[in-house]
């Protein structure tokens, strides 16, 4: 089975603060994405990745940054937290032939006070 | 207009009951469609995944595409209380991500 694992499930941290959100997949997938999910407003696409050192713009990038030193491990940076980034931050990964499905950490959920 | 649509619910049914669930697209060219299932306090985990159109079934679940009308459904048959979930249906809109749907909310009444 694929494992996608994040790394805190729960996180506070002031306005303000850099925060550091990690994700890690064991099955060697290339595509890597970083989503956050609002009521009301689905899964909306921070960036994403495919390949190593490698990152593209989602539909709402401003405010964030991401890092792919390897393969298996995607990072989420906020550089300066905002309360208007409280939200759940969803991590997922998938192959890159054709259309395929993308598989899912279980999430952080982030607070910004 | 959105890639996707999908009406939020929430939607509340008995045990036992016939649950639809559906989205509309707005490309009729878009032809990888999936549905997944988030429970509380958890990731998304892929349900149902269908290529072109026409039916799909597996245990319980059927999904369904239909292309003319650019309409896709997910129906549960003898809907359990463990089926209580929000479901999200995502398709493949031809960059390396899918689109999301705003997902819909599942009350299943014991």
């Amino acid at each position: 089975d694929v494992k996608v694992t994040q790394s805190s499930r729960y996180l506070v941290k002031r306005t303000g603060e850099k925060v550091f959100l990690e994700c890690v997949q064991d099955m060697d997938h290339e595509n890597m994405f970083w989503y956050r999910q609002d009521p009301g407003l689905g899964l909306r696409l921070i960036y994403f990745s495919y390949d190593v050192k490698m990152k593209e713009k989602g539909d709402i990038p401003e405010g964030y940054s991401v890092s792919r030193e390897k393969k298996e491990r995607f990072s989420l940076i906020l550089e300066s937290a905002s309360t208007n980034q409280t939200s759940m931050y969803l991590c997922a990964s998938s192959f890159v032939e054709g259309a395929q499905p993308q598989h899912f950490g279980d999430g952080t959920r982030l607070s910004i006070l | 207009q959105k890639e996707v649509e999908q009406d939020p619910g929430p939607l509340s049914v008995p045990e036992g009951a016939i649950v639809s669930l559906n989205c509309t697209y707005s490309n009729s060219a878009f032809q990888y469609f999936m549905w997944y299932r988030q429970y509380s306090r958890k990731g998304p985990e892929l349900l149902m995944y269908t290529y072109s159109s026409g039916n799909k079934e597996d245990g319980r679940f059927t999904a369904q595409v239909d292309k003319s009308s650019k309409y896709i459904s997910l129906f549960i048959r003898d809907s359990q209380p463990s089926d209580s979930a929000t479901y999200l249906c995502a398709i493949d809109t031809g960059r390396r991500a899918l689109t999301f749907g705003s997902g819909t909310r599942l009350q299943v009444q014991p």
